[in-house]
């Protein structure tokens, strides 16, 4: 099984509509990322946590929010879902050290918004 | 300007060849990740290192903090390794930079 899984893989939505994308990991991380990648740009930080009790923004969290309901789970919402919002969405985990540590990502959920 | 810079940004080249993709950053970090995108969009680690060079079978990266630059190197290249790889800096409490990644196609 896959350590950092996300649901759904794929969503249509439509403009307005609320949107949930979760994501689990088994590697037993402590910090968790979500990352949104349009074509031509690199990957940008949303939000990311760095334990159950800390959520902090990232350079592009206009629009979205988040929840960390436990160590292994980490959901991100689209409250409003607008078109361009429409994008490729990837959960990531690392362990917790005083330095920095590997990044292991999830599969990815391709959102499109009509 | 971007905070990385990665080049070329598309490569093509044919199976057995030596490949070399660079990573420029302006900015001071504390370590340096290289990633790999496959087609189907899943994203693997391949290095994370802050001096010197790692090697991992047919792949090599290399780090030079005084001139800020990065090289990943695939020996005897194989079209399994068409993918995009991407560079990734810290700025420190582990948040990532990302540039904008290198398409490498590898014909046989």
């Amino acid at each position: 099984d896959a350590d950092v899984t996300q649901t759904p893989r794929n969503r249509i939505t439509k403009t307005g509509k609320r949107i949930m994308l979760e994501c689990s990991q088994t590697k037993g991380h402590d910090r968790m990322y979500w990352y949104r990648q349009d074509p031509g740009l690199g990957l940008r930080l949303i939000y990311y946590s760095f334990d159950v009790k800390d959520i902090n923004k990232g350079e592009i969290s206009d629009g979205y929010s988040v929840s960390r309901q436990a160590q292994a789970k980490f959901s991100l919402s689209l409250e409003s879902a607008i078109p361009n919002q429409t994008a490729l969405y990837f959960c990531a985990t690392s362990d917790f050290s005083a330095g920095y540590s590997e990044q292991f990502f999830g599969p990815g959920t391709r959102l499109t918004v009509l | 300007k971007n905070e990385v810079e990665q080049s070329p940004q598309n490569l093509t080249a044919q199976e057995g060849e030596f490949i070399t993709i660079n990573c420029s950053y302006s900015v001071g970090i504390s370590a340096l990740h290289w990633l790999q995108q496959h087609p189907g969009g899943g994203i693997v680690s391949l290095f994370m290192l802050s001096s010197g060079k790692k090697k991992h079978g047919r792949l090599i990266a290399t780090i030079n903090i005084q001139e800020k630059h990065s090289s990943l190197h695939i020996t005897a290249s194989h079209p399994r390794d068409s993918a995009v790889y991407i560079c990734a800096v810290y700025k420190g409490a582990q948040k990532l930079v990302f540039g904008q990644g290198t398409r490498l196609t590898i014909n046989p």
